[in-house]
């Protein structure tokens, strides 16, 4: 069964670089996922796709500061130099036949 | 500049319809699949439906089967959904988005979404 798990949380400081791990089940670490961003009563907001060898491409006007990283069955997405805007609920999302999966989401809290 | 604009919701009650349009722009509507993707109060995200570009294959998450219906008018350039036999635990924002790949066939179901709407609140209650 295609599942996303994600830390339910994660905190860093103003400044700091934080990096939120999603991870792909059994027998699907060769897939590719996107991460999403959904700022406080916002709606979500594209990323990045993720490939399994690490290469990714970014969505629009999504600044350097993200980036986004794979080692095995484990999808990184980096956020560095944080800003209070960072604050939000980060998923990752993938595909199987006839499906969509989503991760249960990160809660990023920025101090 | 790609625009997703969602609308058609409401407040109905249990057992009740609802009809959900998305309005594309920006982007040649037909060589992508579309999705349409909710999120509960509090909750996070659950993936509802997809279709693909032009053959019209649907798809959809079992908790919504047999209730809901996807569809698309590629001459207007909107997605639709329908839903009928509302229940209470389909209260939620409903968000359309479109697939990142572009599909000149129209028959490849979603994969990765890189543009969402704003989303339109659907509340099923007496």
């Amino acid at each position: 069964q295609l599942v996303l798990t994600q830390s339910p949380s994660a905190s860093a400081s103003l400044g700091a670089s934080v990096k939120l791990t999603c991870t792909l089940s059994s027998g699907h670490s060769s897939y590719a996922i996107a991460w999403h961003q959904q700022q406080p009563e916002k709606g979500p907001r594209y990323l990045m796709k993720l490939n399994s060898d690490g290469s990714h491409s970014k969505g629009d006007g999504i600044p350097d500061r993200f980036s986004g990283s794979s080692s095995g069955a484990e999808r990184y997405l980096t956020i560095s130099s944080l800003l209070s805007e960072d604050e939000a609920d980060y998923y990752c999302q993938t595909w199987g036949t006839g499906i969509q999966v989503f991760g249960g989401g990160t809660k990023l809290t920025v101090l | 500049e790609v625009q997703l604009l969602e609308s058609g919701g409401g407040l109905v009650q249990p057992g009740g319809s609802l009809r959900l349009s998305c309005a594309g722009s920006g982007f040649t509507f037909s060589s992508y699949a579309m999705s349409w993707v909710r999120q509960a109060p509090g909750k996070g995200l659950e993936w509802v439906s997809g279709i693909d570009g032009i053959v019209g294959s649907t798809y959809y998450a079992d908790s919504v089967k047999g209730r809901f219906t996807i569809s698309r008018d590629n001459s207007k350039s909107t997605l639709y959904l329908q839903m009928n036999s509302l229940r209470a635990e389909d209260t939620a924002v409903y968000y359309c988005a479109k697939d990142t790949d572009f599909d000149s066939r129209g028959s490849y179901p979603p994969t990765l979404f890189d543009y969402w709407g704003q989303g339109t609140l659907v509340t099923v209650s007496s």
